[in-house]
């Protein structure tokens, strides 16, 4: 079956915009998770939604930073007034209990602000 | 706070050879442990999640094995190979939501 899909696979925004990026997790999948990977750092966990429960927003590094999950499936992450630290790969995993929640990575989107 | 260390950073080693990629965390109440690799400008791609409960889990050339009381896990990979090369990167997690990764052994196996 389909994987988890993000879009757009790439995208160059100046300095002061603001970005969206989309996640379709695989059907069925309860879990969605957001990760960023900094250049040349490890995986840095952002934002965590299960079914209708309270997303965990523990790892938003900003008030710049929020996610919202429509219906239970598409997530979008939108970063406002973009920095140049905010340049990295953006993962997003999907799960489900039955498989034990184990995480499936979509592509990532790469962020580069100039 | 979990933290999570993988040693070595880098490994280098002929085809053929077995060798081993370890992982350990500082807290062992976690829900489960997964291992992935990662290709350069790519996602992670899912190898073996073992549950808290398991000892082991086996794919193919591949076995991990966990030993939560001492908090550590390893991967084993048996004859590498050249398409092995890549990095591995081993992700725990206290319950269903978010993990905590290790910064990865990138692996290269040379023909």
């Amino acid at each position: 079956g389909a994987g988890v899909s993000q879009s757009p696979s790439n995208k160059v925004t100046e300095k002061g915009k603001d970005v969206e990026l989309r996640c379709d997790p695989i059907s069925g999948h309860t879990a969605l998770y957001w990760y960023r990977q900094s250049l040349g750092q490890g995986l840095e966990f952002l934002i965590y939604f299960q079914g209708n429960s309270a997303p965990d927003k523990s790892g938003l590094p900003s008030d710049r930073f929020s996610a919202e999950r429509t219906g239970g499936s598409v997530s979008t992450l939108t970063i406002q007034r973009t920095q140049q630290e905010d340049s990295a790969v953006y993962l997003c995993a999907s799960s489900f209990r039955q498989n034990s929640y184990e995480q499936y990575f979509g592509p990532g989107t790469r962020l580069t602000v100039t | 706070k979990q933290e999570v260390t993988q040693i070595p950073a880098a490994l280098s080693v002929p085809e053929g050879e077995n060798l081993v990629l370890n992982c350990s965390f500082t807290d062992s109440a976690i829900y489960n442990l997964q291992w992935f690799r990662q290709d350069p400008g790519k996602g992670l791609t899912s190898l073996l999640l073992i549950q808290s409960s398991q000892r082991e889990q086996t794919s193919g050339r591949l076995n991990a094995s966990l030993d939560k009381s001492s908090g550590r896990s390893t991967l084993y990979i048996a004859a590498s190979q050249p398409g092995d090369s890549a990095t591995y990167l081993c992700a725990v997690r206290p319950d269903a939501g978010k993990s905590t990764f290790g910064d990865g052994t990138t692996l290269t196996v040379k023909p």
